[in-house]
């Protein structure tokens, strides 16, 4: 049981390019969330979604789009990459709303 | 608004010394869930705790202790005898029952330097 996996860990881009941020949970979670969290701050959210096929906004999701067209899968890609990007990406899962969520191990993303 | 307050930055202390980190929430809800996550410098975040608004039952789990207060709406954790590995942001965040996506919305959080 991997709980939840992200890739690539690190990488960086340049502005204007595009990117796919994996996230893959083995936990059967129905929920599954996507933040960003910016030096010395708290995480904000982006994305979230209840299940296969419904996605919602969150605070911040200018700039990014997601899918989730499986219970495991849930991707976010980044268009045309700006420095106000830069961050680290944090992907979570619940089983239920009201349960604890639990998060990957982060990607950290430099756009330059 | 900013749901979620925690007002100390960084908290220095020497290694054995308590350390307690303050959380005060704001919600109108009735039901809500309070959670601690630890990030170590490694970067991950490691879930420590959660409480639910109708439960005010303090909490000991070895080292670490929760004081839940819905009177002040605080949530505070108190590290006892401090360790070393016990240096990393601590977070508090809220998840409200009238959030139908469950989001939590996290404080700033606490940076805990514990030196030898």
């Amino acid at each position: 049981n991997a709980g939840v996996t992200q890739t690539p860990k690190f990488r960086i881009l340049k502005i204007g390019q595009s990117m796919t941020l994996q996230c893959t949970q083995d936990m059967n979670h129905n929920y599954m969330y996507w933040y960003r969290q910016d030096p010395g701050m708290g995480l904000k959210l982006i994305y979230y979604s209840v299940g296969a096929g419904i996605t919602d906004k969150g605070e911040v999701p200018n700039g990014y789009n997601v899918s989730r067209s499986t219970t495991e899968d849930f991707p976010l890609r980044l268009e045309l990459a700006a420095p106000s990007q830069t961050s680290v990406y944090f992907c979570a899962s619940s089983y239920f709303v009201t349960d604890t969520q639990y998060f990957g191990p982060g990607t950290r993303l430099t756009v330059l | 608004a900013q749901k979620v307050t925690q007002a100390q930055t960084e908290i220095s202390v020497v290694e054995k010394e308590d350390v307690t980190l303050d959380c005060v929430y704001e919600t109108r809800d009735t039901t809500y869930y309070l959670f601690w996550y630890k990030q170590p410098p490694s970067g991950e975040l490691v879930f420590l705790i959660r409480r639910n608004s109708f439960d005010e039952q303090n909490e000991i789990s070895g080292r670490y202790s929760w004081n839940f207060q819905k009177s002040t709406s605080s949530f505070n954790f108190t590290i006892t005898a401090s360790q070393v590995v016990d240096s990393a942001v601590y977070f508090c965040a809220l998840s409200e029952a009238t959030d139908s996506w469950g989001k939590l919305q996290f404080g700033a959080g606490t940076q805990v330097v514990v030196t030898p």
